[in-house]
This record gives structure tokens, C-alpha cells and sequence, in this order.
């Protein structure tokens, strides 16, 4: 059984398209979160979310909307896509919020043409 | 593909060598840290983490190192392994409860 997974794994879109990203965990964690990786590799948070309750939300355009129906779903929905958002977005979940390891997805590659 | 980090600090080691991996972190509150592995076209995937109250803990052929006093964490892995070719990053725990990776360092393994 997958501990955290993603859908879709891949997805090819146009400039100013809406898009969505699904990340479900079946660990029973409280924390979830959403990672972007550039082409350079680094890793960078972008939001987490504490039982359905935003706790952290980094300087991301606010084109990006997480949202959390339950404590073991967060989805990451992206409105008017830019070239510049084509990277790897990794869902993450963890039992506590900061004081325990990160279980990765396996990323969502994300390409704007 | 996924595109290559070309600009990551990379190791190259023999197969059967140790290998050091460094990482200096920026937070003196920070008081958890974890390494993990990232293969080509995969997630991250933990490997070993040390709490604060600690200066070093030992895995399976892998050694993490806490250094307070300089900001310094490093990873040793014993007996290096072509698999063991990937990724490395570290991460911090940092205020209200996310985490900080570094920046990475790409691990070779040379039959």
C-alpha cells in the first residue's frame, strides 16, 4: 500500500490553464504538505496544514489554493498557470508538525508550455 | 526525463569507500534534523534523523553527526554501494512546524 500518493504524476498543460494536483495519505498523519522542487533540485515549502487547518503558507502567489476536505487529503489547485510554474510538487505528510520525519509522495511533474 | 540539478555539489566516491556528506543549517532553534535520499524521478525518502539533545546516532552503514556549536550536520555512509548514488538532502525543523531542506549534494558511486 502506497503511504502517500499523488495524481496525477505527470501533467502537460498550456499557459493559463486551471489545474489540480490530489495528494491523499493513508498513515493517519496529522500534517500534510505541499513541496515544490525547481530544476535545480531545491526543495522549498509551500503550505502545511494541521488537522484541515492551514499552519503555514510561504510566499507563494496566491494563484495557488491548497485545500484540505479531510485530514488525510490535501489538494493543490493552480489557477492561470505560468511557464514558471513548471517544476516537481511533492506532497508530504508527517505525524507531528515539526518534530517528526517527512513521508514523500512521488511527485507530480509539472510542465507549462 | 527530469532535469539534472546542474548545479548541485556533487561527491564522487569508489565503490567500498566511506562516504562524508555536509550540510550547514541556518536556524540555532531548529532542534530536529533529518536526511533523506532522493533517487532520479523519485520523492524523497528518509533515511536518518537526530534530535538536538544528541551529537550523533548510527543507522545501517549510516552515521548522522550534529555539530550545535558550528551549525553543522553531517551523513556518513559506510562501505558505499551503487545504490547509494542519488540526491542527498538535509532538513531542518523550523517555526510554526514546517521543515528546511538544503540545497542537496549528489552522491556518485565509481565502480
Amino acid at each position: 500500500d502506497t503511504a502517500v500518493s499523488q495524481t496525477p504524476k505527470y501533467l502537460v498543460t498550456q499557459m493559463g490553464n486551471d489545474k489540480s494536483i490530489k495528494c491523499e495519505q493513508n498513515l493517519g498523519h496529522d500534517t500534510m504538505y505541499w513541496y515544490k522542487q525547481d530544476s535545480k533540485k531545491f526543495l522549498k515549502i509551500m503550505f502545511s496544514y494541521n488537522n484541515k487547518e492551514l499552519i503555514i503558507n510561504e510566499t507563494v502567489p496566491n494563484r495557488f489554493s491548497p485545500k484540505s476536505p479531510d485530514k488525510a487529503h490535501l489538494n493543490l489547485h493552480i489557477n492561470s498557470l505560468e511557464l514558471g510554474d513548471s517544476a516537481v510538487y511533492f506532497c508530504a505528510s508527517s505525524q507531528a508538525s515539526g518534530g517528526d520525519k517527512l513521508y514523500f509522495g512521488p511527485g507530480t511533474r509539472l510542465l507549462v508550455l | 526525463g527530469e532535469s539534472v540539478g546542474l548545479h548541485l555539489p556533487t561527491l564522487s566516491v569508489q565503490e567500498g569507500d566511506n562516504s562524508i556528506i555536509n550540510c550547514a543549517y541556518s536556524n540555532s532553534a531548529s532542534d530536529y534534523f533529518i536526511w533523506y535520499k532522493q533517487e532520479s524521478g523519485k520523492g524523497p525518502q528518509f533515511i536518518i534523523d537526530i534530535r538536538s539533545n544528541m551529537d550523533k546516532r548510527q543507522g545501517q552503514r549510516v552515521t548522522v553527526l550534529l555539530n550545535k556549536t558550528v551549525k553543522h550536520l553531517s551523513l556518513q555512509i559506510a562501505a558505499t554501494q551503487p545504490g547509494d548514488s542519488a540526491v542527498y538532502f538535509c532538513a531542518e525543523n523550523t517555526p510554526p512546524g514546517g521543515y528546511i531542506f538544503g540545497t542537496g549534494t549528489r552522491l556518485k558511486v565509481l565502480a
